[in-house]
C-alpha cells in the first residue's frame, strides 16, 4: 500500500518566519490533499494537487507537487499564531479512501 | 457552513456500554462515508469505509463487531462502539465526498470511556 511520510513531525517557529513541511510518497501520487487540524476538532481543507509541477496558494500558504508526483511541500510565509495546528497530507487509495501521513505539529511562538 | 455534521461532539460513557455516533451529509448525498480514529498527537487512521445500502469495508486490524457501521441512507452513517472500554477512548471523525476531488470532514467526536 502507498505510504506517506511527513517531515518534520514537529516544528516550532518564531512568528513572522517562513516554514516548509514536506510530504513524501512511496508511490506516484495521483491526488495529494493538504488539511489543517487542531486536535479534537475537524479538518480544514487547504488544497488539492493533481498535476506534476502544480502549485496552489491560499492566503499565505503555498503547496506544490513535484514533477515526478512523489513529493509535495507546503510553505507558509510570514507565519502567524493562527497557522498553529497539525498539518496533514493525504492521498487517495483504492480509488476512494483518503489516507494520511503522520502529520506535522506546528507551533508558532510570539 | 458545515457540509458534514457529526454528533455528538463529546460523549462520556461507562465501560461496557455502547455509544452511537452519527455523521450526516448536509444538502448533498453521499454514497460513501469514511470513519477515522485519532489518538492524541497522532494522525488520523482510517477505520472503515461506509457504503450506503451495503456492508462497510473495514481496514485491517479494525474489529467489525466492535465498531458497527450502518449507512442506511444517502445522508446518514452511524458508528456504534459496542461494549466500550477505556482503550476505545479516542477522537472519532467521519468524512463524506461531495465532489470528485473534495472530501469534507465532520467536527469529530471525543469519546471518553470510564
Amino acid at each position: 500500500s502507498q505510504e506517506l511520510e511527513q517531515s518534520p513531525q514537529s516544528l516550532i517557529v518564531q512568528e513572522g518566519k517562513n516554514l516548509t513541511i514536506n510530504c513524501t510518497s512511496s508511490k506516484t501520487l495521483y491526488g495529494l490533499y493538504w488539511y489543517k487540524q487542531k486536535y479534537g476538532e475537524g479538518l480544514i481543507f487547504l488544497m488539492m494537487l493533481q498535476k506534476g509541477g502544480e502549485e496552489k496558494s491560499h492566503e499565505k500558504i503555498t503547496a506544490k507537487l513535484d514533477e515526478k508526483k512523489q513529493q509535495s511541500s507546503l510553505h507558509i510565509t510570514a507565519s502567524q499564531p493562527s497557522h498553529a495546528g497539525i498539518y496533514l497530507c493525504g492521498t487517495i487509495q483504492g480509488a476512494q479512501k483518503l489516507v494520511f501521513g503522520q502529520g506535522t505539529r506546528l507551533t508558532i511562538n510570539p | 457552513g458545515a457540509v458534514v455534521s457529526q454528533h455528538p461532539s463529546r460523549v462520556i460513557c461507562k465501560s461496557g456500554t455502547s455509544v452511537k455516533i452519527e455523521c450526516r451529509s448536509l444538502d448533498f448525498q453521499a454514497t460513501t462515508m469514511f470513519w477515522y480514529r485519532q489518538f492524541p498527537k497522532q494522525s488520523l487512521m482510517l477505520m472503515a469505509t461506509s457504503n450506503e445500502g451495503s456492508k462497510a469495508t473495514y481496514e485491517q486490524g479494525v474489529e467489525k463487531d466492535k465498531f458497527l457501521i450502518n449507512h442506511a441512507s444517502l445522508t446518514l452513517s452511524t458508528l456504534t462502539v459496542t461494549s466500550a472500554h477505556p482503550e476505545d477512548s479516542s477522537f472519532y471523525i467521519c468524512s463524506a465526498r461531495r465532489f470528485v476531488e473534495k472530501l469534507f470532514f465532520g467536527s469529530g467526536t471525543q469519546l471518553s470511556v470510564l
